[in-house]
This record gives C-alpha cells, structure tokens and sequence, in this order.
C-alpha cells in the first residue's frame, strides 16, 4: 500500500446508526487531517493532529469524534448524524505540520457519506 | 473572513488551446500559493505551488502571481482532454493564532477534443 488510503469508499447510513471511517497514512508523514467536501461549498477542514496530538477542532458537532492512535491512522467516528452531513469525507496527510505553513497535503480518495 | 475566489466555471477551452484559471485572495500578508487539480470522483492532487511574484513554470503549466493585485492564476498551455478537472486554488492565511489553508471553490475546466 501507498500514499493515503481510505475506508470504507462508499457508505450508507441511518440517522441513529453508529459508524467509523478509517484512514491509513503510509508516507511517514507527521500530520494527518480531516475534511468535509461538500457541493458549492469550500474544503472545509474539520481536524488536524500533529503527531498524534489534535491541534485543531474547527467547530466541528459532537457528532462526529475524531480518534488518532498513532502517526499512520486516523478515524473519525459518526454517530446520530443529520442527512445534511451527507458528503465527500477526505483524509489528508503532510510531511510537516500544521500545514498550511508547506500548503502541500495528501489526500486519500475519500469516503463518500450518504445519511439517510 | 478571509476569502479566496474563483469562478466557478465550467470554462470550456478547445484541445491544444491554452486555459487561464484564475483565483484572488483578501489576506495581503499570504506568502504561498497552491493550485490543486481534482478530477471527477477522485481527491484533489497538488500541481503547482509559487511563493514569489512573477511566474513559475513546470512542464505545461504555468503559475503567475501578483502579491500587488491579490491574484493568482495557473495557465495551462496545449491543452488536453486529460486536463479535464476541477483545479482548487489554496491559500494558507492567518486566523486568529493559526494558520489556515483557505480554499476557493475551484474552477471546472473541460478541454474539448
């Protein structure tokens, strides 16, 4: 495996359903990301951790809780989420971190969240 | 707010045609600028990045930016049906203590066989 895989691509899930999404970083990279894509909307970012530590929570609902156990994995756990939080979920990593200060980020391919 | 713009499109350009896209941002003190190409169903992939005034050139594509003015563009010479993407311009600007990338909503651009 390389780069930043995602999973699962695709999913489907109720109102009161109890999901995860997983990301897996193989670039030894130091900073690891969440974002929301959203149609006629910005990237919005959700979490950022740097070295395991979360170093930014953009106001992000309770709903969903970011987990990262390690350098190399991100989750992001949903749960009672609202058919407007139907969207492209994308995980992200960089060499440095925070990084806005490089601007250069790998993406994974996203998972792509439909609420029901 | 800090803002970076884009039209949104589509721009349409004829194969072998050059496509101008282009992106302006409000935060005066960005150092760094980033252009990002998303094709349909996939993530975004970084093409190029400038830092200085003038332009930057990397095989077909050329950066040009202008601190003065606040924008920044990417041209794409020759043009391909390959090119067929949405290209996402990214700014990284101050909020509050942070830096942010501040993202456009990208231009989509079809190149026409």
């Amino acid at each position: 495996e390389t780069g930043v895989t995602q999973t699962p691509r695709h999913l489907v899930m109720g109102m009161t359903n109890k999901k995860s999404l997983k990301c897996e970083q193989h670039l030894g990279h130091n900073a690891m990301y969440w974002y929301k894509q959203s149609a006629k909307k910005p990237l919005e970012l959700m979490f950022v951790y740097s070295l395991e530590e979360r170093v930014e929570n953009n106001s992000v609902p309770s709903r969903f809780s970011p987990e990262c156990p390690n350098s190399s994995h991100l989750f992001l756990h949903l749960h009672t989420l609202q058919p407007e939080d139907s969207a492209l979920y994308l995980c992200a990593s960089s060499q440095d971190a925070p990084a806005s200060y490089t601007g250069e980020l790998f993406f994974g391919e996203g998972s792509r969240l439909t609420v029901l | 707010q800090k803002e970076v713009e884009q039209n949104s499109g589509p721009l349409s350009v004829p194969e072998g045609a050059i496509a101008s896209l282009n992106c302006t941002y409000s935060d005066r003190g960005s150092q760094s600028f980033f252009w990002y190409r998303q094709y349909s169903g996939k993530s975004p992939e970084l093409i190029m990045s400038i830092y200085s005034n003038g332009d930057k050139e990397d095989g077909r594509f050329t950066a040009q930016l202008n601190k003065d003015s606040q924008y920044v563009s990417l041209l794409i010479r020759d043009s391909q049906p390959s090119d067929s993407a949405t290209y996402l311009c990214a700014v990284p600007t101050l909020s509050g203590n942070n830096r942010k990338l501040i993202w456009g909503l990208g231009t989509s651009l079809g190149v026409n066989p």
